[in-house]
């Protein structure tokens, strides 16, 4: 496809279950990210991945996130043992490459509430 | 680590009128400064950005100018039309250039 591509749009899931949510870049783009926004707030930035490894991961709040992207293209988002907090939308991100000025684009997000 | 601050919050003016929103930066090492409309529901959207080496940009109705001295990029939005209106964010890139740092974003409602 022509953009960045999230699945699934929405979830709910009850507190305490384990979510998985899915990113597939745009063809090429070889830096990835992950953001979460809330309610009325701009994007927090979680995790980014420069191909396979994560080359920076100072936002995920704590070990309960985990992401991998093991052949460098698709993206998985993992929480464990869901809080109620944790409802946001969750967005990722890619561009060309790592680096100021590279534009990196966003996808629709996915929606998660957790009950 | 780098902050954003953005303002207004909220903004509303008549359709044909200008529109400024202003950011402020904490980090001098930023050089990179996109600007991103949101519309309910759906993902940010890149609509213009800047770099260090550039003190202003202009695309159509749309410009950012850059103070790298006194740490403040400013969106200018001329002609407005009611489909302009949206959430617009502000980001700063992070000194590694690793992520964007985002303000809290601006509400720009445009009457017609």
């Amino acid at each position: 496809g022509a953009g960045v591509s999230q699945t699934p749009s929405n979830k709910v899931t009850e507190k305490g279950k384990y979510v998985e949510l899915r990113c597939d870049p745009i063809s090429g783009h070889t830096a990835l990210y992950w953001y979460r926004q809330s309610l009325g707030q701009g994007p927090e930035f979680l995790i980014y991945f420069q191909g396979t490894g994560a080359a920076d991961d100072s936002g995920l709040p704590n070990d309960r996130f985990f992401a991998v992207r093991p052949e460098g293209s698709v993206s998985t988002l993992k929480i464990q043992r869901t809080e109620r907090g944790d409802s946001a939308v969750y967005l990722c991100a890619s561009s060309l490459s790592r680096g100021r000025g590279n534009t990196i684009y966003f996808g629709e997000g996915s929606w998660l509430t957790v009950v | 680590g780098e902050n954003v601050e953005q303002h207004p919050s909220t903004l509303s003016v008549q359709e044909g009128d200008s529109a400024v929103i202003k950011c402020t930066y904490s980090d001098s090492a930023s050089n990179y400064f996109p600007w991103y409309k949101q519309e309910l529901g759906k993902g940010p959207q890149l609509i213009i950005d800047i770099r260090s080496n550039v003190g202003e940009k202009k695309d159509q109705r749309i410009a950012v100018t850059l103070n790298k001295t006194a740490k403040h990029f400013s969106l200018h939005i001329t002609e407005t039309q009611p489909e302009d209106s949206a959430v617009y964010f502000c980001a700063a890139s992070n000194q590694a250039g690793t992520a964007l740092i985002f303000g809290k974003g601006t509400t720009l409602s445009v009457s017609s």
